[in-house]
């Protein structure tokens, strides 16, 4: 069965350092998301992306934030001067075009800020 | 605004059914999804509803009432591989999913 996959599946950075986490959507799939999720805490909506433009982001996905769909395969979410509280489980999603499709998400990358 | 409201913690024994109820209120309704999530893993779609009624799925069977803002998951013939946290999620016309805290459940053999 197709899967949406992550890489890498763990990364630890410094305060400040910028980070560029990586994810291949299932190949025929249209619309791509990222959430996150802090320890204990609930899944997150970050940001959609369609077309080659973001369709919708949150109040998270400030400034720092970017995405970037630089070749027919990859999807990129950049943090720029990351900070601690950036700490948290990095979800890609995507789905296929028929209408309300489900989301397939990928493994995650674990994100850890020192 | 957007609030799901799910219980956080729930025990069951193995081989018997257990029901995990979801209640929404949001500014916008497109479905309303059904996730489970082991403990460090990702997020892995089971069931979702669109219109009032129940779906089945196996084991798993989903059922929707929007009047009412209402939803439950219900697990059969329980396994201890099932126990996880299962996240309650709703779409808006905007494709985006809203998420619950999740329930976490604990099945006992």
């Amino acid at each position: 069965e197709p899967e949406v996959t992550q890489t890498p599946s763990h990364q630890v950075t410094q305060m400040g350092q910028e980070v560029i986490l990586r994810c291949v959507p299932i190949s025929n799939h249209l619309y791509f998301y990222w959430y996150r999720q802090i320890l204990g805490q609930k899944v997150e909506f970050l940001v959609s992306f369609y077309n080659n433009e973001i369709s919708e982001k949150s109040e998270i996905f400030d400034d720092q934030f970017s995405v970037e769909r630089p070749d027919g395969s990859n999807f990129t979410l950049k943090i720029r001067s990351t900070k601690l509280e950036d700490s948290a489980m990095y979800f890609c999603a995507s789905r296929g075009d028929r209408v309300l499709q489900p989301q397939h998400f990928g493994d995650g990358t674990r994100l850890s800020i020192l | 605004g957007q609030n799901i409201d799910q219980p956080t913690e729930m025990t069951a024994t193995e081989g018997a059914i257990v029901q995990i109820n979801c209640t929404y209120q949001t500014s916008g309704f497109n479905g309303l999804f059904w996730y489970q999530q082991h403990a460090g893993e990702a997020p892995t779609f089971l069931s979702y509803n669109v219109l009032d009624g129940l779906e089945e799925k196996g084991r798993f069977s989903s059922f929707l009432s929007r009047s009412k803002g209402y939803s439950y998951l219900l697990l059969k013939e329980l396994q201890m591989k099932d126990s996880a946290s299962y996240l309650c999620a709703v779409t808006d016309p905007t494709d985006k999913l809203i998420f619950g805290t999740g329930t976490r459940l604990q099945v006992f053999p």
